[in-house]
């Protein structure tokens, strides 16, 4: 069975642009989570999407956003970037989601703010 | 509200050595507990997870947790490390119930192993 995969895998953005992050998740999952990763802050969750709906969202600006396809591929978009926003973004799928569920994490996109 | 308080940044060891990374919890609510592991440049591999049953809860490459309620900790602990288990590990929590599908993780703990 193929991972979670994560494209792109690096990204280089100036501050005031836009970017769209995108996940594929393991087949048959429908839970997809995203995380940011800093050195300053550690990993923090940014939100989470079950069958194309948003359950649960982290304290991040409205800037962050996400969504959840049919098929349970997710896309993350960012808005008028800062440099505060380089880190590295991972995405997480598991089966059901909810608390006790093993997550399975991708390998990660890593975005720079410049 | 939950938090994680993993109570050592970098913990240097001998290969062969025993080494036990710890880690606090705090939470108004019962929770999950877990083991990540990241390797340079990769996403986070789950190393071992307790949702109820034997405190002593074992999982791959040979790293066991013990979960201590009454002390709200979950140290994880290997008998003989290996130069390949540097990396760094995070320890998370979730709430048991309701809806909140997330985890909370620890600020990490950076293992090196040294030959």
């Amino acid at each position: 069975k193929a991972g979670v995969t994560q494209t792109p895998r690096y990204l280089i953005k100036t501050r005031g642009q836009q970017v769209t992050l995108s996940c594929s998740p393991i087949s048959g999952h429908r839970s997809v989570s995203w995380y940011q990763q800093t050195p300053g802050q550690g990993l923090q969750f940014l939100f989470e999407y079950f069958s194309e709906t948003q359950r649960n969202k982290g304290n991040f600006p409205g800037r962050f956003s996400g969504r959840q396809f049919s098929n349970s591929r997710s896309e993350m978009n960012v808005s008028t970037l800062e440099l505060g926003d380089s880190a590295l973004y991972l995405c997480a799928s598991s089966q059901q989601g909810g608390g006790g569920g093993e997550q399975y994490f991708g390998p990660g996109t890593r975005l720079t703010v410049t | 509200a939950q938090s994680v308080t993993q109570l050592d940044s970098q913990v240097p060891v001998f290969e062969e050595a025993p080494v036990e990374l710890r880690c606090n919890y705090s939470s108004s609510v019962s929770v999950y507990l877990f083991w990540y592991v990241q390797y340079p440049n990769q996403g986070l591999q789950l190393l071992l997870k307790y949702l109820s049953g034997s405190t002593l809860v074992k999982g791959i490459n040979g790293f066991e947790a013990e979960f201590n309620k009454s002390q709200t900790s979950f140290h994880l602990r290997k008998p003989s490390v290996h130069i390949s288990d540097t990396a760094e590990y995070f320890c998370a929590v979730s709430d048991r119930g309701g809806s909140n599908y997330k985890l909370t993780f620890g600020k990490g703990t950076l293992l090196t192993v040294n030959p």
